[in-house]
């Protein structure tokens, strides 16, 4: 069954601790995404991958941290330096190449709130 | 990319069908009308995209106006599961800083009543 998934759902760190939060996809996508919504907000780019071992910052990428060492896992970090870390956090991925018709299918998001 | 705007809120009866409008008056050649939609707590679910004309799928369909300055997203019989809030995006090709990102405004909150 093809799709992303993200994990864990829910998420509760004490403040100043590093957190890991997973995303993983089988939709043989070479762009990946992650995305940051607060209550009654829109979605706002934290870090992009548009291939393996590359990734680009996003729009509010201060305090976070990203790798891409395979295709399918694009895993983010949200560190210690994040000064807002709550928040409900959306990983999505595409084909890829930045055209206007590439579609971004999103996973189910994980909700971390920091203590 | 261009902005959109869309109504706060509707209400569609259950069975019936729900048309929920966008303007998107600054929008120019090269950029692509996208719906999500977002139910509560939950990732944004794909519904459809299109450029020109219009476009049908097994979940809705789109309807563009001639000159490109509107769009209606149309379920065309609602259920009770689709109550959510529906975003229209105007997308075009990445560029600069904007490579591959989608811009999510407040979008319309659809309530489906029985």
């Amino acid at each position: 069954d093809g799709g992303i998934t993200q994990s864990p759902k829910y998420l509760f760190r004490k403040e100043g601790q590093n957190v890991t939060l997973s995303c993983e996809q089988n939709l043989n996508h070479d762009a990946m995404y992650w995305y940051r919504q607060d209550p009654g907000q829109g979605l706002r780019l934290i870090y992009y991958s548009q291939i393996v071992n590359d990734f680009q910052k996003g729009d509010i990428a201060e305090g976070y941290s990203v790798s891409r060492e395979k295709k399918e896992s694009f895993p983010l970090t949200v560190t210690s330096a994040q000064k807002n870390p709550t928040a409900f956090y959306l990983c999505a991925s595409s084909t890829g190449g930045g055209r206007a018709a590439d579609t971004q299918y999103f996973g189910p998001g994980t909700r971390l709130t920091v203590l | 990319d261009a902005k959109t705007t869309q109504p706060p809120s509707m209400d569609c009866a259950e069975g019936r069908a729900a048309n929920l409008p966008c303007n998107h008056s600054t929008i120019s050649g090269n950029e692509y009308v996208y719906w999500y939609r977002q139910i509560h707590s939950q990732g944004p679910q794909y519904i459809i995209h299109g450029l020109k004309n219009n476009e049908t799928n097994e979940m809705a369909s789109l309807i563009i106006t001639e000159d490109r300055k509107s769009s209606t997203l149309i379920l065309p019989h609602a259920t009770l599961r689709d109550t959510a809030v529906y975003y229209c995006i105007v997308r075009a090709n990445a560029g600069g800083t904007s490579y591959g990102k989608l811009t999510f405004g407040q979008g319309t909150i659809l309530t489906v009543h029985p």
